[in-house]
Protein backbone atom coordinates (compact mmCIF):
# COMPACT_ATOMS: atom_id res chain seq x y z
CA UNK A 1 0.00 0.00 0.00
CA UNK A 2 0.81 3.43 -1.15
CA UNK A 3 1.19 6.10 1.27
CA UNK A 4 3.16 9.51 1.63
CA UNK A 5 2.58 12.28 4.59
CA UNK A 6 3.94 15.51 4.68
CA UNK A 7 4.95 17.29 8.16
CA UNK A 8 7.11 20.28 8.80
CA UNK A 9 5.94 23.85 10.26
CA UNK A 10 2.90 25.32 10.51
CA UNK A 11 4.06 28.73 10.82
CA UNK A 12 6.54 30.77 9.43
CA UNK A 13 7.47 34.94 9.19
CA UNK A 14 8.59 36.46 6.19
CA UNK A 15 12.04 36.19 5.06
CA UNK A 16 12.73 32.43 6.78
CA UNK A 17 13.58 29.12 5.18
CA UNK A 18 10.38 26.56 4.58
CA UNK A 19 11.72 22.68 5.27
CA UNK A 20 8.84 20.19 4.64
CA UNK A 21 9.29 16.60 4.48
CA UNK A 22 7.87 14.19 2.66
CA UNK A 23 7.75 10.08 4.53
CA UNK A 24 6.36 8.01 2.11
CA UNK A 25 5.93 4.18 2.07
CA UNK A 26 5.33 1.23 -0.28
CA UNK A 27 7.49 2.08 -2.58
CA UNK A 28 11.56 3.07 -2.55
CA UNK A 29 13.74 5.66 -4.30
CA UNK A 30 15.90 3.33 -4.52
CA UNK A 31 13.99 1.40 -7.21
CA UNK A 32 14.56 2.47 -10.84
CA UNK A 33 11.85 4.75 -12.35
CA UNK A 34 10.47 6.15 -8.72
CA UNK A 35 10.29 10.03 -8.84
CA UNK A 36 8.38 11.97 -5.87
CA UNK A 37 7.12 15.30 -6.89
CA UNK A 38 6.20 18.71 -4.82
CA UNK A 39 3.02 20.41 -5.35
CA UNK A 40 1.21 23.24 -3.76
CA UNK A 41 -2.14 24.82 -3.61
CA UNK A 42 -2.85 28.88 -2.14
CA UNK A 43 -6.21 28.98 -0.01
CA UNK A 44 -8.87 29.29 -2.61
CA UNK A 45 -6.63 28.89 -5.76
CA UNK A 46 -5.14 26.04 -8.36
CA UNK A 47 -2.46 23.49 -7.22
CA UNK A 48 1.05 24.29 -8.58
CA UNK A 49 3.94 22.39 -9.48
CA UNK A 50 7.19 22.95 -7.52
CA UNK A 51 9.60 19.91 -7.98
CA UNK A 52 10.48 16.66 -8.36
CA UNK A 53 13.59 14.29 -7.23
CA UNK A 54 14.04 10.75 -9.19
CA UNK A 55 15.89 7.83 -8.19
CA UNK A 56 18.37 8.50 -9.86
CA UNK A 57 19.11 11.83 -7.86
CA UNK A 58 17.64 14.05 -11.33
CA UNK A 59 15.98 17.19 -9.76
CA UNK A 60 13.68 19.41 -11.93
CA UNK A 61 12.05 22.49 -10.61
CA UNK A 62 9.63 25.17 -11.48
CA UNK A 63 10.83 27.69 -13.83
CA UNK A 64 9.40 30.57 -11.91
CA UNK A 65 10.52 29.08 -7.82
CA UNK A 66 13.95 27.84 -9.09
CA UNK A 67 16.22 29.59 -7.15
CA UNK A 68 14.09 29.45 -4.02
CA UNK A 69 13.91 25.83 -3.92
CA UNK A 70 15.83 22.32 -3.42
CA UNK A 71 14.79 19.13 -3.54
CA UNK A 72 16.62 16.03 -1.70
CA UNK A 73 16.04 12.73 -1.25
CA UNK A 74 16.94 10.29 2.41
CA UNK A 75 16.81 7.44 0.45
CA UNK A 76 17.01 4.62 3.95
CA UNK A 77 14.73 6.60 5.52
CA UNK A 78 11.98 6.95 2.72
CA UNK A 79 11.74 10.69 2.79
CA UNK A 80 11.87 13.68 0.24
CA UNK A 81 12.37 17.03 1.43
CA UNK A 82 11.89 20.50 -0.07
CA UNK A 83 13.05 24.00 1.07
CA UNK A 84 12.13 27.15 -0.01
CA UNK A 85 14.08 30.09 0.84
CA UNK A 86 13.59 33.82 1.83
CA UNK A 87 9.24 32.83 1.60
CA UNK A 88 6.70 35.45 1.43
CA UNK A 89 3.21 35.52 2.65
CA UNK A 90 2.32 34.27 -0.95
CA UNK A 91 3.56 30.89 0.06
CA UNK A 92 0.86 30.66 2.01
CA UNK A 93 -0.22 26.99 0.69
CA UNK A 94 -1.27 23.46 1.12
CA UNK A 95 1.93 21.71 0.31
CA UNK A 96 1.61 18.26 -1.03
CA UNK A 97 3.99 15.41 -1.81
CA UNK A 98 2.83 13.10 -4.77
CA UNK A 99 4.48 10.14 -6.27
CA UNK A 100 4.76 10.19 -9.94
CA UNK A 101 3.38 7.80 -11.83
CA UNK A 102 5.73 5.28 -13.25
CA UNK A 103 5.80 6.84 -17.44
CA UNK A 104 6.66 10.00 -15.60
CA UNK A 105 3.85 12.14 -17.12
CA UNK A 106 1.61 12.19 -14.37
CA UNK A 107 1.24 11.74 -9.87
CA UNK A 108 -0.77 8.88 -8.99
CA UNK A 109 -0.46 8.59 -5.25
CA UNK A 110 -1.01 11.79 -3.27
CA UNK A 111 -0.29 12.84 0.52
CA UNK A 112 -2.72 14.38 2.73
CA UNK A 113 -1.25 17.98 2.27
CA UNK A 114 0.14 20.07 5.38
CA UNK A 115 -0.75 23.81 5.14
CA UNK A 116 1.73 26.29 6.14
CA UNK A 117 0.97 30.06 6.57
CA UNK A 118 3.81 32.81 6.30
CA UNK A 119 3.05 35.37 8.20
CA UNK A 120 4.50 38.34 10.21
CA UNK B 1 5.62 31.25 -19.51
CA UNK B 2 3.03 28.50 -20.24
CA UNK B 3 -0.44 28.70 -19.48
CA UNK B 4 -3.13 26.25 -19.02
CA UNK B 5 -6.35 27.17 -19.36
CA UNK B 6 -9.67 25.40 -18.66
CA UNK B 7 -13.22 26.62 -18.09
CA UNK B 8 -13.69 28.07 -14.54
CA UNK B 9 -17.17 26.41 -14.00
CA UNK B 10 -19.34 24.05 -15.12
CA UNK B 11 -22.63 22.92 -14.16
CA UNK B 12 -24.61 19.61 -14.64
CA UNK B 13 -27.78 17.91 -14.07
CA UNK B 14 -27.91 15.07 -12.31
CA UNK B 15 -27.50 12.09 -15.21
CA UNK B 16 -26.43 14.77 -17.18
CA UNK B 17 -23.03 15.23 -19.27
CA UNK B 18 -20.14 17.79 -19.27
CA UNK B 19 -16.92 17.83 -21.33
CA UNK B 20 -14.23 20.16 -19.47
CA UNK B 21 -11.45 20.65 -21.60
CA UNK B 22 -7.52 22.12 -20.95
CA UNK B 23 -5.78 24.27 -23.68
CA UNK B 24 -2.89 25.45 -23.85
CA UNK B 25 -2.16 29.56 -24.10
CA UNK B 26 -0.17 29.03 -27.14
CA UNK B 27 -0.11 25.82 -29.28
CA UNK B 28 -2.41 22.93 -28.89
CA UNK B 29 -2.63 19.82 -26.71
CA UNK B 30 -2.20 16.70 -28.02
CA UNK B 31 -0.76 13.48 -26.67
CA UNK B 32 2.70 14.15 -26.76
CA UNK B 33 1.67 16.24 -23.43
CA UNK B 34 0.34 13.42 -22.00
CA UNK B 35 -2.72 15.23 -20.34
CA UNK B 36 -3.46 14.02 -16.70
CA UNK B 37 -6.76 14.96 -14.40
CA UNK B 38 -7.64 15.18 -11.20
CA UNK B 39 -10.48 15.46 -9.42
CA UNK B 40 -10.36 17.56 -5.61
CA UNK B 41 -13.28 17.89 -3.32
CA UNK B 42 -12.91 20.68 -0.65
CA UNK B 43 -10.39 20.01 2.19
CA UNK B 44 -9.13 17.14 0.36
CA UNK B 45 -6.13 16.29 -1.29
CA UNK B 46 -6.29 15.39 -5.05
CA UNK B 47 -7.33 12.61 -6.60
CA UNK B 48 -5.99 10.89 -9.82
CA UNK B 49 -8.83 9.94 -12.21
CA UNK B 50 -7.12 9.82 -16.19
CA UNK B 51 -3.34 9.51 -17.11
CA UNK B 52 -1.71 9.79 -20.26
CA UNK B 53 -5.23 11.45 -22.27
CA UNK B 54 -7.56 8.44 -21.47
CA UNK B 55 -6.59 5.94 -18.74
CA UNK B 56 -8.07 5.85 -16.13
CA UNK B 57 -6.58 5.15 -12.79
CA UNK B 58 -7.47 2.42 -10.50
CA UNK B 59 -10.66 2.15 -9.21
CA UNK B 60 -12.13 5.50 -10.94
CA UNK B 61 -15.80 4.75 -12.43
CA UNK B 62 -16.26 4.61 -16.55
CA UNK B 63 -18.52 7.46 -16.47
CA UNK B 64 -14.71 9.28 -16.69
CA UNK B 65 -13.14 9.50 -19.95
CA UNK B 66 -10.31 11.33 -21.15
CA UNK B 67 -9.55 12.37 -24.58
CA UNK B 68 -8.47 14.79 -27.14
CA UNK B 69 -11.33 17.41 -28.60
CA UNK B 70 -9.62 19.40 -31.67
CA UNK B 71 -6.70 21.36 -29.94
CA UNK B 72 -7.43 20.72 -26.40
CA UNK B 73 -7.51 18.07 -23.47
CA UNK B 74 -10.80 16.56 -22.34
CA UNK B 75 -12.46 14.95 -19.50
CA UNK B 76 -16.11 14.14 -19.73
CA UNK B 77 -18.35 12.76 -17.10
CA UNK B 78 -21.68 10.74 -18.42
CA UNK B 79 -24.17 10.00 -16.13
CA UNK B 80 -23.20 12.74 -13.54
CA UNK B 81 -23.22 12.13 -9.80
CA UNK B 82 -23.80 14.45 -6.57
CA UNK B 83 -20.24 13.37 -5.27
CA UNK B 84 -18.95 14.43 -9.17
CA UNK B 85 -19.53 17.73 -7.75
CA UNK B 86 -15.69 19.05 -7.26
CA UNK B 87 -12.82 20.80 -8.83
CA UNK B 88 -11.01 19.08 -11.60
CA UNK B 89 -7.34 19.87 -12.34
CA UNK B 90 -5.58 18.62 -15.99
CA UNK B 91 -1.54 18.69 -15.70
CA UNK B 92 0.54 19.00 -18.89
CA UNK B 93 3.84 16.81 -18.97
CA UNK B 94 5.98 19.90 -20.84
CA UNK B 95 8.65 17.45 -21.41
CA UNK B 96 12.22 17.54 -19.33
CA UNK B 97 10.66 16.99 -15.70
CA UNK B 98 8.30 19.85 -16.15
CA UNK B 99 5.31 20.06 -15.03
CA UNK B 100 1.93 22.56 -15.19
CA UNK B 101 -1.15 22.32 -13.79
CA UNK B 102 -4.19 24.12 -15.58
CA UNK B 103 -6.13 26.94 -13.54
CA UNK B 104 -9.23 24.52 -12.73
CA UNK B 105 -12.95 24.09 -13.30
CA UNK B 106 -15.50 23.66 -10.47
CA UNK B 107 -18.01 21.59 -11.30
CA UNK B 108 -21.57 21.79 -10.06
CA UNK B 109 -24.38 19.08 -10.09
CA UNK B 110 -27.88 20.27 -9.90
Amino acid sequence: QVTLKESGPALLKPTQTLTLTCTFSGFSLSTSGVRVSWIRQPPGKALEWLARIDWDDDEFYSTSLKTRLTISKDTPKNQVVLTMTNIDPVDTATYYCARVHSSGHSFDYWGQGILVTVSS
Amino acid sequence: QTVVTQEPSFSVSPGGTVTLTCGLSSGSVSTGYYPSWYQQTPGQAPRTLIYSTNTRSSGVPDRFSGSILGNKAALTITGAQADDESDYYCVLYMGGGIYVFGTGTKVTVL
